[in-house]
């Protein structure tokens, strides 16, 4: 089967830089991505991973190593609007989604 | 990359009834799904909607419940049949416009109320 493992919640301030880890099994491994959520709204695509490494979009990174089966997604420079759910997501022929981490930024 | 509409955003409906679901993109696209968000949770893929054929389910989910339909492949519709307050969620129309590194795109979401 497939299982997606993510912290339930994480709370950071202003400015300061949070690492959200994303464990998973899954037969058919295509890539790992993730998605943020606000209160009310869609889920929108932030990164993609397929191979090991670090991808950089602005301030946020994601990173994946394939062997251990693990990612995460490190958001710099924390604002306020930051403040939602982040959800890893593994792709192979269909989408499954973790249980999503939800984000408080404090002032 | 592609923009999803979905209708109705959200509906209040009696139990035993069923709701239809539409979801349009804006351009032709590969593969199209349905998911289902409680408040506050993950989102659970319902069934994959295929062009010309049948969906494919997931565990959990049926065709007499959840018919599914995509007559072409800018389009889809979810019907939730005979609801309970147990079907009362957020339902998510969502799409990928290509194979290879493309991400999901979703709708707004229907929410729907069963009482």
């Amino acid at each position: 089967g497939q299982s997606l493992e993510q912290p339930s919640e994480v709370t950071a301030v202003e400015g300061a830089i949070v690492q959200i880890n994303c464990t998973y099994q899954t037969s058919g491994f295509y890539g790992l991505s993730w998605y943020q959520q606000h209160d009310g709204g869609a889920p929108t695509f932030l990164s993609y991973n397929a191979l090991d490494g670090l991808e950089e979009t602005g301030r946020f990174s994601s990173f994946l190593s394939r062997s251990d089966s693990y990612g995460y997604l490190l958001l710099q420079e924390l604002q306020m609007k930051d403040s939602a759910s982040y959800f890893c997501a593994v792709r192979g022929f269909k989408t499954i989604f973790g249980a999503g981490t939800r984000l408080f930024v404090k002032a | 990359s592609a923009v999803i509409s979905q209708k109705p955003s959200r509906d209040i409906c009696q139990r035993g009834t069923s709701l239809t679901i539409q979801c349009q993109v804006d351009s032709q696209v590969t593969m199209m799904f349905w998911y289902r968000q409680q408040p506050g949770q993950s989102l659970t893929l319902i069934a994959t909607a295929n062009q010309g054929s049948e969906a494919t389910y997931e565990s959990g989910f049926v065709i007499d419940k959840f018919p599914i339909s995509r007559p072409n492949l800018t389009f889809s519709t979810l019907t939730v049949s005979n609801m309970s307050p147990e079907d009362s969620s957020i339902y998510l129309c969502s799409a990928r416009d290509r194979e290879g590194n493309s991400p999901l795109h979703f709708g707004n979401g229907t929410r729907l109320t069963v009482t």
